[in-house]
């Protein structure tokens, strides 16, 4: 069965710092990675997209990082803002000719002042 | 014009009234979708129009009704709702219906069922 694991659920940092979102998925075969930021009750916008053949994806303060091999990707957010309090959403697409996406639970990060 | 449109923003109504959720999109895309999605939980896909036509359903009740009038535009028609269905619903868009294709998502209705 397809899925997508993220940690932590949640994470409150304060304001000016870094940190470190995980995703591991077991969709296969696999297509490509995205991160999305949702803010409470507004739609999902996309912060990069990555292929397997991708190692790293940068977007402003924004680095994705994906392992294709050990199936894991990371997004990491550099020196917050208070902005930055949002759901994080790891999607995973598998390579059919089919636009169903396997979303993950998200992480819910609280950035504080 | 990058953006999805949703109208309207919130919606209230009863188990016996009538509505209609709108999405609008300029972007030539020729796939769009409806997700439900509860609080805390990620989004579930209801239906994918691709070409103007329904090419999936994933087991929707058929009080929720979409239509695709035209490419650029997307309803879902609702007809006696359960308070259970209140939810966020988003609408989105891609160019096309396959797995490679990035999805743009709309703000969001948010319904709640009294």
């Amino acid at each position: 069965k397809n899925q997508v694991e993220q940690s932590p659920q949640s994470l409150i940092i304060l304001e000016g710092k870094n940190c470190t979102l995980q995703c591991n998925y077991t969709v296969s075969p696999f297509s490509n990675l995205r991160w999305y930021k949702q803010d409470t009750g507004r739609g999902p916008v996309s912060l990069t997209i990555m292929t397997f053949s991708e190692n790293t994806k940068s977007n402003g303060r924004y680095t994705a990082t994906l392992d294709a091999d050990t199936k894991q990707s990371s997004l990491h957010i550099t020196a917050s803002q208070l902005s930055d309090s949002a759901s994080y959403i790891c999607v995973v697409s598998p390579s059919w000719g089919y636009s169903t996406l396997t979303f993950g639970k998200g992480t819910m990060l609280l950035v504080s002042p | 014009d990058t953006e999805v449109t949703q109208t309207p923003k919130h919606l209230v109504m009863g188990m016996t009234n009538k509505k209609s959720l709108k999405c609008e999109q300029h972007m030539g895309h020729r796939a769009m979708y409806w997700y439900k999605q509860k609080a805390k939980k990620p989004p579930e896909l209801m239906f994918v129009y691709s070409y103007e036509k329904l090419s999936i359903n994933e087991s929707v009740p058929s009080r929720f009704s979409p239509e695709c009038p035209n490419s650029s535009l997307l309803n879902l028609h609702l007809h006696a709702l359960q308070p259970e269905d209140s939810a966020l619903y988003l609408c989105a868009s891609s160019p096309t219906s396959g797995g490679n294709n990035e999805q743009f998502f709309g703000p969001g209705t948010r319904l709640t069922v009294l």
